[in-house]
């Protein structure tokens, strides 16, 4: 069963505003991980930002938070001030501690354009 | 310069031909990843070493066929493929060490495999 969901397959937003990627997802480990990665079209995989579980306060990284709602079981992405850079796949992961640490799946992705 | 290396970058194989991709990683991981990414799914794990030993295989056919001689070293040997294993094929390693979630994987740029 898909245990990560990212209802957007693509997404637009314009140069310097902010964009918000869903990602929705479902364990019934008290404990896990969540992270955002970036694909652009060179094909590699660049991690971006990491929520745990246990946090009690949302992650940022820069330009990136994560927006967390446990109860919700989302983990949005939010982008701000966008660069034409950021156009990419982004892809949703989670490692669920009951499966051991080595196991992240992933979402199928969205897909943003930043437009200028 | 991410760190995992894959060669090749481009491969293009007959149905009958015996093909490998390889795998490095400079970062002094005890973890490497083999993941699937085919066109309109999401990223499939197929194969997880920890200190060189096989801890998952996610029913992958056997032909293919994982090696890893040591903990900086990831093959995946094709042979007899199929068109529907066309894909881009993603390594990865991370620094594992028990329970903690939050140690991200970091990917190498890929080999695009088509199978003919």
């Amino acid at each position: 069963a898909q245990k990560i969901t990212q209802t957007q397959p693509g997404m637009f937003v314009q140069e310097k505003e902010a964009v918000t990627l869903d990602c929705t997802y479902d364990t019934s480990d008290p404990s896990y991980g969540l992270f955002w990665y970036k694909q652009p079209s060179s094909g590699e995989m660049i991690f971006l930002i990491y929520q745990g579980s246990y946090d009690q306060q949302n992650a940022t990284e820069g330009r990136y938070s994560l927006n967390f709602q446990k109860a919700r079981k989302s983990a949005n992405l939010v982008i701000s001030a966008s660069q034409l850079g950021d156009s990419a796949m982004y892809f949703c992961a989670m490692r669920e501690g009951k499966r051991g640490n080595n196991d992240m799946r992933f979402g199928a992705g969205t897909r943003l354009t930043v437009k200028p | 310069e991410t760190g995992v290396t894959q060669t090749p970058r481009h491969l293009v194989m007959g149905m009958t031909n015996k093909k490998s991709l390889k795998c490095e990683q400079h970062l002094g991981h005890n973890a490497m990843y083999w993941y699937k990414q085919s066109a309109k799914k999401p990223l499939e794990l197929m194969f997880v070493y920890n200190f060189k030993e096989q801890t998952e295989n996610n029913s992958v056919p056997s032909r293919f066929s994982p090696e890893c001689p040591n903990s900086s070293h990831l093959f995946l040997h094709l042979h007899t493929l199929q068109p529907e294993d066309s894909a881009l094929y993603l390594c990865a390693s991370s620094q594992e060490v028990l329970r903690r979630m939050n140690t991200e994987a970091f990917f190498g740029q890929g080999t695009r495999l088509t199978v003919v």
